[in-house]
Order: structure tokens, then C-alpha cells, then sequence
């Protein structure tokens, strides 16, 4: 059954420093996600991208991100200068869009950032 | 904007009993997708069940089952014949389409009891 992965599955940095998260969204999906659970809370969305181009974005997703699909299969979400605050699951998920709606995404197993 | 919400923290089950857990939500749209998630110690997000708006018959998938009541804009979710491996967080979330993103609830933490 076709998957969505993600690489790390857990990273540390500094603070101050920059990631990049990595996930390869199903083949022939079109919408792909990046949400954020910290630890205990409610998963959030960050960003949603279509047609090589941000659709939408949260109040979070603020200029310190960016995302990116540097080939066809590969979707990147960086992180220009983490904060401590930044230190959170990140999942990536991907759709295949119905009658020009969206179908459930599909997540990936998530990243788990640590910002120290 | 959309809000989603899950009134019950916790809640727990004997095994093999039934329990419902419970999802609201504000929206001032017509046309919308609702999903429950689970989401086990292991912290992926897997996909429980779906519900298009328009549709009026209730999504089932084996075990699980909604009830979803358009006007009072709620949606529960029924897990019958509960099993150990159905102790998870469970979110409810809410999509509007297109690139819409998932609003998710704050999740509700299902305990079996064996």
C-alpha cells in the first residue's frame, strides 16, 4: 500500500540553526501538508501546497519557514532559525483531490524535532 | 474560521463494550469533509472514518460508525466491540475542500480495560 514517508524520525539541533524536513507524499497525490504537534497537544496545520505553490497557511507558518518540492517526489519544510518553541512533532500528509474537494490526507509516521 | 471540538479529555471502555466519543463543530459551510483520527503511542495519524457533508447516510467501517447531524453540526464516533488495540488519542477534524487544511479537535484519549 502506497505511503507517505518522512525523513528524520527524530532530529536535534541547535538553537539557531537551521533544518530541513523531508518527505516523499504518495505518487500521484497533488495537495501536500506540513502540521505540527508539540507534546500533548492538538496537531496543527502549518501549510498546504498545490500546483508548486503555497494554497494556504497558518498564523504559525510565519517567515522562518519555508517549504519546498525541489523534484517531482520530494516535499521539504524548512526551518531557517529554530527556537526552542519549535521543538515538536512535524507531520507531512498528502491528498488526492475528489470532485475538486479534498479526500482524507494521508500522514506520514512524523518527524520529531528537539531544539536545544 | 472553522473550530473543532472534542468535550471529553478521556474517556474509557471495557473491552468488547461499546463507546462513543464525542466531536462539534462550527463552520459557516455547506459542502465539508469530517474524519476521525487515531493516533496510537506510536504518534502517526492513521485515518479512522470519513464523512462527506452532502451525504446524509452515516459512514461505517466495520467496528466504527458516526453519527453525524448536520443541523446541530456534530459528529460522534461509535466503536463497537472495543479492543485492546483501539487505545489511542482520537481527533476529530474538520477539511473545507480543496487545499483546505484539517482543522483537528483537541483529541480524546480512549483507555480499554481489559
Amino acid at each position: 500500500e502506497p505511503e507517505v514517508t518522512q525523513t528524520p524520525s527524530h532530529q536535534v539541533t541547535q538553537m539557531g540553526q537551521e533544518v530541513i524536513l523531508r518527505c516523499v507524499p504518495i505518487s500521484n497525490h497533488l495537495y501536500f501538508y506540513w502540521y505540527r504537534q508539540i507534546l500533548g497537544q492538538k496537531v496543527e496545520f502549518l501549510v498546504s501546497f498545490y500546483n508548486n505553490e503555497i494554497s494556504e497557511k497558518s498564523e504559525i507558518f510565519d517567515d522562518q519557514f519555508s517549504v519546498e518540492r525541489p523534484d517531482g517526489s520530494n516535499f521539504t519544510l524548512k526551518i531557517r532559525s529554530t527556537k526552542l518553541e519549535d521543538s515538536a512533532m512535524y507531520f507531512c500528509a498528502s491528498s488526492y483531490p475528489d470532485r475538486g474537494l479534498n479526500t482524507e490526507a494521508f500522514f506520514g509516521q512524523g518527524t520529531r524535532l528537539t531544539v536545544v | 474560521a472553522q473550530t473543532v471540538t472534542q468535550s471529553q479529555p478521556e474517556m474509557s471502555v471495557q473491552e468488547a463494550e461499546t463507546v462513543t466519543l464525542s466531536c462539534t463543530y462550527d463552520t459557516s459551510e455547506s459542502d465539508y469533509y469530517l474524519f476521525w483520527y487515531k493516533q496510537p503511542p506510536s504518534r502517526q495519524m492513521i485515518l479512522v472514518i470519513r464523512q462527506e457533508a452532502y451525504k446524509q447516510q452515516n459512514a461505517t467501517e466495520n467496528r466504527f460508525s458516526v453519527n453525524f447531524q448536520k443541523a446541530a453540526k456534530s459528529f460522534s464516533l461509535k466503536i463497537s466491540d472495543s479492543q485492546l488495540g483501539d487505545a489511542a488519542m482520537y481527533f476529530c477534524a474538520y477539511s473545507g475542500g480543496g487545499a483546505d487544511g484539517l482543522t483537528f479537535g483537541k483529541g480524546t484519549h480512549l483507555i480499554i480495560q481489559p
